[in-house]
């Protein structure tokens, strides 16, 4: 089944312990990204991947870092958890960039910064 | 720059009424333009999308038509059920990019039988 895949499906945590949320699409997919979803505010983009070894910030990247050593998997870390990072997380991917291309979401990963 | 403004919420319908959900946006350039619904606890599934203007997108009742003139992208469906009680986020490629989306703040409808 294609799908993207997230783990952890939900996470509590504290304050500066470093944490990682692991995303794999099986889906051959180029692009990937990783958005934030908070109450009143819709998702908001974190990161993107245009293909292996290439990121780029989207509109709130602070406090974040992705990788993209391999094309199937696209990890976001959190060096220093902060409680402004309690969120709902979904990764995404696309096979290209193109109008006719869309986006299929993750389940997505409930994280609490203690 | 690049913003979405949809309607406020909740929505609290009857089943079989009709839907409106009202979403107009900010662009440079010539963005494509999506709907995508969350169920309760689930991820975003892409409901519908149009590409260019005066696109009409549709998908299980659900139109939207892209309105360059007013920069609008509406959501309608004729007679709602109870099954359709969801989140709904309007959303836009920045740059023309559909891997690069912003998005509305969504809203909440809630069908009720």
């Amino acid at each position: 089944e294609a799908q993207v895949t997230q783990n952890p499906r939900y996470l509590i945590t504290v304050t500066g312990k470093k944490l990682t949320v692991t995303c794999s699409q099986n889906m051959n997919h180029e692009y990937m990204s990783w958005y934030r979803q908070d109450p009143g505010l819709g998702l908001r983009q974190i990161y993107y991947s245009m293909n292996v070894e290439v990121t780029d910030k989207g509109d709130v990247p602070e406090g974040y870092k992705v990788s993209r050593k391999e094309k199937r998997n696209f990890p976001l870390i959190l060096e220093s958890p902060s409680p402004n990072q309690t969120s709902l997380y979904f990764c995404a991917s696309s096979l290209g960039s193109g109008r006719e291309d869309t986006q299929y979401f993750g389940p997505g990963t409930r994280l609490t910064v203690l | 720059g690049n913003s979405v403004t949809q309607m406020e919420g909740p929505v609290t319908l009857s089943e079989e009424a009709f839907l409106t959900i009202n979403c107009t946006y900010t662009a440079t350039g010539y963005p494509s333009l999506f709907w995508y619904v969350q169920y309760p606890g689930e991820g975003l599934q892409l409901l519908l999308k149009a590409t260019k203007a005066d696109d009409k997108g549709s998908n299980k009742g659900f139109e939207a038509t892209y309105r360059k003139e007013t920069t609008s992208f509406h959501l309608e469906k004729g007679s709602v059920q109870v099954s359709d009680s969801a989140v709904y986020f309007c959303a836009l490629s920045r740059g023309g990019s559909n891997y690069k989306l912003t998005f509305g703040k969504g809203t909440l409808l809630t069908v009720n039988p």
